[in-house]
């Protein structure tokens, strides 16, 4: 079955550093692969979303991701976190055995951003 | 277009007791969802409908009943809720298709005692 590691629950960063929120997958197929931002008390929210165009994905509020075959890797980065990116960030991934329809969550990590 | 609406948004209920969180969607999207959110464990999907007319188990079934009524309601039924079942509920939907995100409504908090 699929899974998707992320690496630490919470990330620091001081406003203005890069933001850098890691996950990993497995999939014995090419998968389908997402960011969604969850504000306090709201739902979750699309950030991008691999679905083997380009391995470098673009989304809002000026975060991307890149698709790393090699190492099983779909990262979010940004280059200069804004005090409004406090947030708790999902990777999710479909396809390969779960099937395209259903999404497999990781555990989520909490990005704080300090003044 | 309103998107994913749930009600309540929130509910205390006693050990023992039945309810049944409502989800609608305004997408004409085919696949609907129903996820719990616990902290540390990110979201657990609970039973899905890839289409009208169709259900499946997710990851935690037990002690849930859903209905897909029409196209755009989906039904998420506690008949003997349980202080397990404490938890923040989301509906989601998607068009259904090969690499669709899913869309999510604003969740519904519930605590059971």
């Amino acid at each position: 079955a699929q899974s998707v590691t992320q690496l630490g629950s919470h990330v620091s960063v001081s406003e203005g550093a890069l933001v850098l929120l890691r996950c990993n997958y497995s999939s014995s197929v090419p998968p389908y692969l997402f960011w969604y931002v969850q504000y306090p008390n709201q739902g979750l929210q699309l950030l991008l979303k691999y679905t083997s165009a380009a391995t470098l994905v673009k989304g809002i509020n000026g975060f991307e991701a890149e698709f790393k075959k090699s190492e099983t890797s779909f990262h979010l980065t940004k280059p200069s976190a804004h005090m409004s990116d406090a947030a708790e960030y999902f990777c999710a991934v479909s396809g390969g055995d779960t099937g395209f329809q259903k999404l497999v969550f990781g555990t989520g990590t909490r990005l704080l951003v300090s003044p | 277009n309103a998107g994913v609406t749930q009600t309540p948004k929130f509910q205390v209920l006693k050990t023992g007791q039945s309810m049944t969180l409502q989800c609608a969607q305004d997408m004409n999207h085919n696949s609907m969802y129903w996820y719990r959110q616990d902290p540390g464990m990110g979201l657990r999907l609970i039973y899905y409908s890839a289409s009208e007319g169709t259900t499946d188990k997710g990851e935690v079934p037990n002690g849930y009943n859903v209905s897909r009524l029409n196209k755009r309601e989906f039904s998420l039924r506690l008949e003997s809720a349980a202080p397990s079942q404490t938890s923040v509920y989301f509906c989601a939907s998607s068009p259904g298709t090969s690499g669709n995100e899913q869309f999510f409504g604003p969740g519904t908090r519930l605590t059971v005692l």
